[in-house]
């Protein structure tokens, strides 16, 4: 059972440059989410998505674009990479939003721009 | 607004110790807290979880406590083993959707 798989693990981009970070989650799971982690910061949410066919911003989404593509992938793209986009994106999933239950995480992706 | 922190930014413990891990939440509203583990390299792993009506919640050699009068929520690992080293992260739902509110997370070592 994968649980919430992300790919690539390590990405290096130059300022400019555009790319997609997919996700994919195999627990049937409703809502996904995506958040970045930076040193001393907790982590943050940028987009989710409650069920299939719907997205939402959340605290830091300037600068990148999601898809919900059906209720298993969901992809974060940066059109214009730039250097304070350079962290740690974690992809999550949860069976609902909205109700207690924990979401479970990827083993993220390593994203350096130059 | 709402915000969750953490005491101590590293904990070191020898092994067989018990680790307590504490963190402050401040929204009185929350009613959902949850407990991550995340090793180098790895995505944060889900540990235990408590709902507001609870005090306590017990699991596999981890137990998570929840003060609502002081806004408080501790972590603790008994019999700490090598294996248990990695940050801890607390969590706490806030208002509307499932928006979780993560604190900057406890360092945890565990020396043999």
């Amino acid at each position: 059972n994968a649980g919430v798989t992300q790919t690539p693990k390590f990405q290096v981009l130059k300022t400019g440059q555009s790319m997609t970070l997919q996700c994919a989650q195999d627990m049937n799971h409703n809502s996904m989410y995506w958040y970045r982690q930076d040193p001393g910061m907790g982590l943050r949410l940028i987009y989710y998505s409650a069920s299939e066919g719907t997205t939402d911003k959340g605290e830091v989404p300037n600068g990148y674009n999601v898809s919900r593509l059906n209720k298993r992938e969901f992809s974060l793209r940066l059109e214009s990479a730039a250097p304070s986009q350079t962290s740690v994106y974690f992809c999550a999933s949860s069976e609902t939003t909205g109700a207690n239950q924990p979401q479970h995480f990827g083993d993220g992706t390593r994203l350096s721009i130059l | 607004g709402e915000s969750v922190g953490l005491h101590l930014p590293t904990l070191s413990v020898q092994e067989g110790d018990n680790s307590i891990i504490n963190c402050a939440y401040s929204n009185s509203a929350s009613d959902y807290f949850i407990w991550y583990k995340q090793e180098s390299g790895k995505g944060p792993q889900f540990i235990i979880d408590i709902r507001s009506n609870m005090d306590k919640r017990q699991g596999q050699r981890v137990t998570v406590l929840l003060n609502k009068t002081v806004k408080h929520l501790s972590l603790q690992i008994a019999a700490t083993q090598p294996g248990d080293s990695a940050v801890y992260f607390c969590a706490e739902k806030g208002t509307g959707f499932q928006k979780l509110v993560f604190g900057t997370g406890t360092r945890l070592l565990v020396s043999p």
